[in-house]
């Protein structure tokens, strides 16, 4: 069964600090990625996604996240975080079997930005 | 306008009361989706919809029904509430590839409290 692990729970970083969020994931196959965010009050909003190709994604909001399959990892990296950045994030797999993406999510992990 | 809407937004009820969620779609999609969302255990699949004809058990459908009435309409019910399912419901919709290489969009969610 394929498996989603977001080893951090809470972070807290600076304004215009780095960010890195760790996602580790176990599937039997090349797994469909994703990272999704949460704004308090609002749904998911999907930042970016890896299905094949190129190992370093690029997404919305200055965000990318690199696939790297002998880690088993998908770290999502943004170079300098901003205070709307605090939200929960979410990191996806999916599977791709023909038969339609039924994603397993992880547990999240709730960034919050110090000004 | 929202592209994925969900009825309602908030709702109170008390345990044994038959209760009804509501999801439209103006996306044009194929695929919808129901999952729950718990603090700390991030998003879990309730029951998901290929087509109109097509309904499929997630990992967590005990408890639970739902109705396609319409491409556009996905509805989640809980015949008797329980305590233990409060928590966050969202919808989602994707559209059909046969790699399942999809995206899903989310709704903005309903928060349901069962007293």
């Amino acid at each position: 069964a394929q498996s989603v692990t977001q080893p951090d729970i809470h972070i807290t970083v600076s304004e215009g600090a780095s960010l890195e969020l760790r996602c580790n994931y176990s599937y039997g196959a090349t797994p469909y990625l994703f990272w999704y965010v949460q704004s308090p009050g609002q749904g998911l909003q999907l930042l970016l996604k890896y299905f094949s190709g190129d190992t370093l994604v690029q997404g919305i909001k200055g965000f990318e996240a690199e696939f790297k399959r002998s880690q088993s990892s998908f770290n999502l990296r943004k170079p300098s975080v901003h205070w709307s950045d605090a939200a929960e994030y979410f990191c996806a797999v999916g599977r791709g079997t023909g038969g339609g993406n039924k994603l397993t999510f992880g547990t999240g992990t709730q960034l919050k930005v110090e000004l | 306008d929202a592209d994925v809407t969900q009825t309602p937004r908030n709702r109170i009820t008390k345990t044994g009361k038959r209760i009804m969620l509501e999801c439209s779609q103006t996306k044009g999609h194929d695929r919808m989706y129901w999952y729950r969302q718990d603090p700390g255990l991030g998003l879990r699949l309730i029951y998901y919809s290929f087509d109109v004809k097509d309904i499929n058990k997630g990992e967590i459908s005990d408890g639970y029904s739902v109705s396609r009435q319409a491409q556009a309409k996905f509805s989640l019910s809980l015949e008797s509430a329980i305590p233990n399912q409060t928590a966050l419901y969202f919808c989602a919709t994707s559209d059909h590839t046969w790699t399942g290489a999809e995206e899903q969009y989310f709704g903005p969610g309903t928060r349901l409290t069962v007293t």
